[in-house]
């Protein structure tokens, strides 16, 4: 079975200022996908960003980017120019890419809480 | 195009009442999947549903069970309440066209059980 781990419970940055956020997952399959999911205080789901496991390329979006090592299973989110609207829970999230039944069942780490100070 | 849409919100519920929950995907969307997310276990995947056909179930009690209907809107029925099943009950939608698919969330029903 699959296994997400974010390490860090808790982390804070200045408005402005780039955070990483870090997460490792285990898995035996060689095609999947990573999450980055962002949870805000009205518990709404948001996904941040995605990376195909077959591309070598790190995804971006805007602000967001991720350093994917698929070698040593690690997928970390970057936030650059942090702004107070990014204070939020964030998830990891892996997902196969050949479910039982094209099932796309996600396995979330425990999340990771992040403030933003101004 | 409207996003997922979870009723109700907020749920009291005493033990041993049963609750049904549910979860209307963004149009077009088959597949809906259920989460259940509490401060001790965190995310975990309940079930899973495509085309009215569960594919994929996660590791809960029987209590615990599901369906989704022609129009894709699912519905969840929790059976003979623990306090233990209080927790934000999410689902999530996608196209489930190819294996490329994203997942959108709903804003979830919060469940207290007392």
């Amino acid at each position: 079975a699959q296994t997400v781990t974010q390490s860090q419970p808790e982390m804070s940055v200045q408005e402005a200022e780039t955070v990483t956020l870090s997460c490792t997952y285990d898995t035996s399959e060689s095609d999947y996908y990573l999450f980055w999911y962002k949870q805000p205080p009205s518990r709404q789901m948001i996904l941040v960003i995605r990376q195909e496991a077959y591309k070598q390329q790190n995804a971006t979006e805007n602000r967001f980017s991720v350093n994917f090592q698929k070698a040593a299973k690690s997928f970390s989110l970057k936030i650059s120019d942090s702004q107070l609207g990014d204070a939020a829970m964030y998830f990891c999230a892996y997902r196969s890419a050949w479910g039982q039944g094209g099932s796309e069942k996600l396995v979330f780490g425990k999340g990771m809480k992040l403030t933003v100070n101004p | 195009k409207a996003g997922v849409t979870q009723t109700p919100r907020y749920l009291i519920k005493t033990r041993g009442q049963q609750v049904t929950l549910s979860c209307s995907p963004i149009s077009g969307h088959r597949s809906v999947s259920w989460y259940q997310q509490t401060p001790g276990q965190g995310l975990q995947f309940l079930f899973e549903y495509f085309s009215e056909t569960q594919r994929n179930k996660g590791n809960f009690p029987g209590r615990f069970s599901g369906r989704q209907f022609s129009n894709s809107r699912s519905e969840m029925n929790v059976s003979t309440l623990e306090l233990g099943d209080s927790a934000l009950y999410l689902c999530a939608s996608s196209l489930a066209e190819n294996i490329q698919e994203t997942q959108y969330f709903g804003p979830g029903t919060r469940l207290l059980v007392l």
